[in-house]
């Protein structure tokens, strides 16, 4: 079962302005952790933003903000005042400890394309 | 800098041929992982490793062996190489002894298989 859903294959946003990435995910354990990776044209992988279950607070990282909606199962992912160089691919991951593998499954992305 | 290092960066080989992809990591994690990229499909995991006599499959391991030779290098094999293993190889590493098991990941391996 898909356990990570991205549902905007791709997105464009003008410099300077705000956009929301939608995550949404799926686990019957109380305790996980969800995470944002940035991959840009070059093919890294960069770990931008985490957030445990059981944070009472949003998390925020630099111009990264995690909307999470626990009640919903969302992590939606804003970036702030949008740059050139935040046009990449971005995944919402999330680890739990389902059959204790505690394994990290991904979403399959979001591109974002930043215009001038 | 601590850092995950993967080799090679980019390799073309023939269908039956017998690729290894190694990994280093300086962080001090004691955790890796080999992922593979498919276009439209994100990351999937093919094998995992907790410490260094701890090896476990992932979601897509048929095809692939791995090696943990020390806490730092993790190798992945691929026995005989497919063309539906064109891929991009990551390997990644985490710490267990922090707050979010976060995973940092190397630079990618680009593999094509003719």
């Amino acid at each position: 079962a898909q356990k990570i859903t991205q549902t905007q294959p791709g997105m464009f946003v003008q410099e300077k302005e705000a956009v929301t990435l939608d995550c949404t995910y799926d686990t019957s354990d109380p305790s996980y952790g969800l995470f944002w990776y940035k991959q840009p044209s070059s093919g890294e992988m960069i770990f931008l933003i985490y957030q445990g279950s059981y944070d009472q607070q949003n998390a925020t990282e630099g111009r990264y903000s995690l909307n999470f909606q626990k009640a919903r199962k969302s992590a939606n992912l804003v970036i702030s005042a949008s740059q050139l160089g935040d046009s990449a691919m971005y995944f919402c991951a999330m680890r739990d400890a389902g059959g204790n593998d505690y394994k990290l499954s991904f979403g399959a992305g979001t591109t974002v394309t930043v215009r001038a | 800098d601590a850092d995950v290092t993967q080799t090679p960066r980019n390799r073309i080989t023939k269908t039956g041929k017998r690729i290894m992809l190694e990994c280093s990591q300086t962080k001090g994690h004691d955790r890796m992982y080999w992922y593979r990229q498919d276009p439209g499909l994100g990351l999937r995991l093919i094998y995992y490793s907790f410490d260094v006599k701890d090896i476990n499959k992932g979601e897509i391991s048929d095809g692939y062996s791995v090696s943990r030779q020390a806490q730092a290098k993790f190798s992945l094999s691929l026995e005989s190489a497919i063309p539906n293993q064109t891929a991009l190889y990551f390997c990644a590493t985490s710490f267990s002894g922090g707050s979010t098991d976060t995973q940092y990941f190397g630079p990618g391996t680009r593999l094509t298989v003719l």
